[in-house]
């Protein structure tokens, strides 16, 4: 299994640019997480999909960003317009989840995001 | 309540020793508790995981020990290996839930 595929691994943008971070999780996962890492707040939890649907969104910072999962397969989450704040490294997480128990989550390598 | 709290911030240990990262948590509705290892560069990768219905449990030079009536827990690292460097993420969830809340990570450098 390739394990859950990130890009760009890297990303250098100029504040107001639009970003667009890509995922795609373990075949047969039906639970996708996006992350953001940063030195100050940890690891936060921006978003969280089941089934392709958004569950729970709470995380996300402010209507600059936006998550979207159009099939099992794929994920993007879209910073517009980008600032310097938002530098992080982005995580994209799958996991099973089967009845009420959710299985590991299994993360990807990240995407080193840097607004410049 | 729904913090979990963990020490040290960061940890150096000489090779062969014992390596010790402590976690504490709130909410007593937690069931499930991970530890996470991250290398550089790379994203956390599940570890070790215990429930509360064991005290201990051992994979390899890897034990977590649990304490529930103080609602603390442990990483243990025998023997620890310059391999072992990394940074320690603890986490607790309530197994039924996707949320998992994570400590403030522990940074271990094993000193060869």
């Amino acid at each position: 299994d390739a394990g859950v595929i990130q890009s760009p691994r890297h990303e250098v943008t100029e504040m107001g640019q639009e970003v667009t971070l890509r995922c795609k999780p373990i075949s047969g996962h039906n639970s996708l997480f996006w992350y953001r890492q940063t030195m100050m707040r940890g690891l936060e939890l921006l978003i969280y999909f089941n089934n392709n649907v958004p569950i729970d969104d709470s995380g996300m910072p402010e209507d600059r960003f936006s998550a979207k999962m159009p099939n099992a397969s794929f994920s993007t989450l879209k910073i517009q317009p980008s600032e310097p704040r938002d530098s992080a490294v982005y995580f994209c997480a799958s996991s099973l989840r089967r009845g009420n128990l959710l299985e590991t989550q299994y993360f990807g390598p990240g995407t080193r995001l840097l607004v410049l | 309540q729904q913090q979990v709290k963990q020490s040290p911030q960061s940890l150096i240990v000489q090779k062969g020793g014992i390596s010790i990262i402590n976690c504490a948590y709130e909410n007593t509705a937690f069931d499930y508790f991970p530890w996470y290892q991250q290398f550089p560069g790379k994203g956390p990768a599940l570890l070790i995981a215990i429930r509360p219905d064991v005290s201990e449990k051992k994979e390899g030079r890897f034990t977590i020990s649990f304490n529930k009536s103080a609602k603390q827990f442990s990483l243990h690292i025998m023997d620890s290996q310059p391999g072992d460097s990394a940074t320690y993420f603890c986490a607790a969830s309530i197994d039924s839930n996707y949320q998992l809340i994570w400590g403030a990570g522990t940074k271990l450098i094993i000193k060869p």
